[in-house]
This record gives C-alpha cells, sequence and structure tokens, in this order.
C-alpha cells in the first residue's frame, strides 16, 4: 500500500534560517507525483508545490523547493530565508496511479514554528 | 473568483441526525472531492467525483453519501450522524486528476 511518512511532528526554526521539512514515500509504481500543502492556523489547504516522478529538476515556487531523491524516495519541502507567516502545519502528500489518480495519501504533518 | 467554498462552517449534530455539507467551486473544474481531517491524522478521502453526475468512493466511504448533479456543486450528506464522524471535512477540485487539488476553508463538524 502506499504510504507517505513524515517523521517530524513539529520544529522551530529561527527566523530567516532556512528549514527542511521531510517527506519519504512508499510506491511501487514508477509514474507518481508529489505534493506540499500548507495549512496555517485558519485551517484552509495551501498547495505549495509539485514533483512529478519524471521531472528531471527539483521543483520550486519562490522560497520554496522541493529535495527530490528518487532513489532514496524522499522527496524534502526546503524553505528559504523563513518568514513568521510560514509557521503553520505542512502535509506531503502522494498521488499513486496504483490506487486511481485521483487518490491523494497525506502524511501526518510537521508542524512548523518560526521564532522571532 | 471565490475558489472553492463550503457550507456550512460549523455544525453540531445529535447522534442519529442527518445533515448536508455543500462544496461549490467557479473554476470549471472536473474533478472534486471531499476529505475529513482528524487530529493526528493526514487527510483521508470520502468520496470524489470526476465529473458532473459522476461519484466513487474514497478511502473512508461509509455513513457518508455524495451526489454531483451540477459540475459546480459537491454535496456530502451523512443520514444518521454518528460521534466518529466528529472531524474538519475538506471539499477540493482540480482540473484534471494530474493537478493540483485547491480546497475550501473547511467545515467542523461535531456529533454529540
Amino acid at each position: 500500500a502506499q504510504k507517505i511518512t513524515q517523521t517530524q511532528p513539529g520544529m522551530f526554526v529561527q527566523e530567516k534560517e532556512a528549514v527542511t521539512l521531510d517527506c519519504t514515500y512508499d510506491t511501487s509504481d514508477q509514474s507518481y507525483g508529489l505534493f506540499w500543502y500548507k495549512q496555517p492556523s485558519s485551517g484552509e489547504m495551501i498547495f505549495l508545490i509539485y514533483q512529478g516522478s519524471y521531472d528531471e529538476q527539483n521543483a520550486t515556487e519562490g522560497r520554496y523547493s522541493l529535495n527530490f531523491q528518487k532513489a532514496r524516495k524522499s522527496a524534502n519541502l526546503v524553505i528559504s530565508a523563513s518568514q513568521l507567516g510560514d509557521s503553520a502545519m505542512y502535509f506531503c502528500a502522494m498521488r499513486d496511479p496504483n490506487f486511481g489518480n485521483e487518490k491523494l495519501t497525506f502524511g501526518t504533518g510537521t508542524r512548523l514554528t518560526i521564532i522571532p | 473568483n471565490a475558489g472553492v467554498t463550503q457550507t456550512p462552517k460549523f455544525r453540531v449534530l445529535k447522534t442519529g441526525q442527518s445533515m448536508t455539507l455543500l462544496c461549490a467551486q467557479d473554476m470549471n473544474h472536473e474533478y472534486m472531492y471531499w476529505y475529513r481531517q482528524d487530529p493526528g491524522m493526514g487527510l483521508r478521502l470520502i468520496h470524489y467525483s470526476v465529473g458532473e453526475g459522476t461519484t466513487a468512493k474514497g478511502e473512508v466511504p461509509d455513513g457518508y453519501n455524495v451526489s454531483r448533479l451540477k459540475k459546480q456543486n459537491f454535496l456530502l450528506g451523512l443520514e444518521s450522524a454518528a460521534p466518529s464522524q466528529t472531524s474538519v471535512y475538506f471539499c477540493a477540485s482540480s482540473y484534471q486528476e494530474y493537478n493540483e487539488q485547491f480546497f475550501g476553508p473547511g467545515t467542523r463538524l461535531t456529533v454529540l
């Protein structure tokens, strides 16, 4: 069965430092997609970044980048120059064709707190 | 554009009562989804729809029904609410199955 593992329940990071949120996944398929979502205290889920399994370059979106290591089955989110507004829950998710492309499987999340 | 909206934002039910959650999107997306989020867990897919008039079961469909009579709306129904259905419910939509999903603000449901 597909599985997403986020091993860091919580992290505290000083403002302006870079932060890496870990995500490992397990799938038997060669074609899949990986997503990161942010959930601030207000509750909404905000899409941050996407990486396809066949993408040769690591995805980047502004201050967000995805450190994709296919052989290690890891898709870590890197936030550069963290800001107070980055404090939130962060979820890694995977689209796995073995379970229907429509299904996203989510990890349990990492709560990131930025310290001024 | 409003994006994805959900009605209501909060609701308290008694065991055995029924209710319907409404999700609407104005992005002309084909795909719509209902998830639930419980403490300490990520989101889990309840039901989804790949287009108007279609629905399919997700990971945790028991106790819920859905309908997609119009492309822009996706309804989630609880026929006989149970305390185990206390959760935060999120609706999402995407243009195609490969695209990112856009989420609504969520509905916090408590079943007493």
